[in-house]
């Protein structure tokens, strides 16, 4: 059973558009991570979220936890070439070791 | 540059063969990890080693043997594998715990990635 869902599955955008995606659990979470990945590389963490309602940036990337702690947003403004990859929301069980990932978003900024 | 280093970077092996990918990390994390990733799939969970010693298995076959020499080193063995096993193999460690209290957030820091051809 995939414990984090993901929206979109795909995104083919121009560059200079806005986009948000999703990451969504049926259970509460203590922390998420977010993690992009480009072609025949490993993924890279961008952030990590703890409180619920928290907000991060990161340039132009803003992260969200939900007040509930069960889903979070990644929102990119003014999209760039640079940005594409494969998005992954990702938690940890089992003490945190367990650290299992999101369907993925895997996004196409075209110039 | 990635701080998790992998070799091979490309490995091609028949299903009789034996080989072994290797991951090195010296960042002083004491949890290291294998990952199996499919084309356009996540990363899916394999082995974690917490101090050298095993401590999640994800129901891997046992043609897949890892093995954890020391803190700083994490192989995987190969043998008798089949073409299905084709993937993008992943390492990654994290910081476990700290004093006997434990500090791991989940972040994970990987390699570059093994990629497997296994004909």
């Amino acid at each position: 059973t995939q414990l984090l869902e993901q929206s979109p599955q795909f995104l083919s955008i121009q560059e200079g558009e806005n986009l948000t995606v999703y990451c969504n659990s049926s259970s509460v979470f203590s922390s998420l991570q977010w993690y992009r990945q480009e072609p025949g590389e490993g993924p890279v963490l961008l952030v990590t979220v703890v409180t619920g309602g928290e907000v991060k940036k990161l340039k132009r990337l803003t992260f969200q936890f939900g007040d509930a702690r069960k889903d979070s947003s990644l929102h990119i403004t003014a999209a760039q070439p640079g940005d594409t990859g494969l998005y992954l929301c990702a938690r940890g069980l089992g003490g945190y070791q367990k650290v299992t990932f999101g369907t993925g978003t895997k996004l196409q900024v075209i110039p | 540059d990635t701080e998790v280093t992998q070799t091979p970077k490309h490995l091609v092996m028949g299903m009789t063969n034996k080989k072994s990918l290797k991951c090195e990390q010296h960042m002083g994390h004491r949890a290291m990890y294998w990952y199996k990733q499919k084309a356009k799939k996540p990363p899916e969970l394999m082995f974690v080693y917490s101090y050298e010693k095993l401590s999640i298995n994800e129901s891997v076959p046992s043609r897949f043997s890892p093995e954890c020499p020391n803190s700083s080193l994490l192989n995987l063995h190969l043998h008798a594998l089949q073409p299905e096993d084709s993937a993008l193999y992943l390492c990654a460690s994290s910081q476990d715990r700290l004093a006997g209290r434990p500090t791991n957030t989940g972040e994970l820091f990987f390699g570059e990635g093994s990629r497997l051809t296994v004909l």
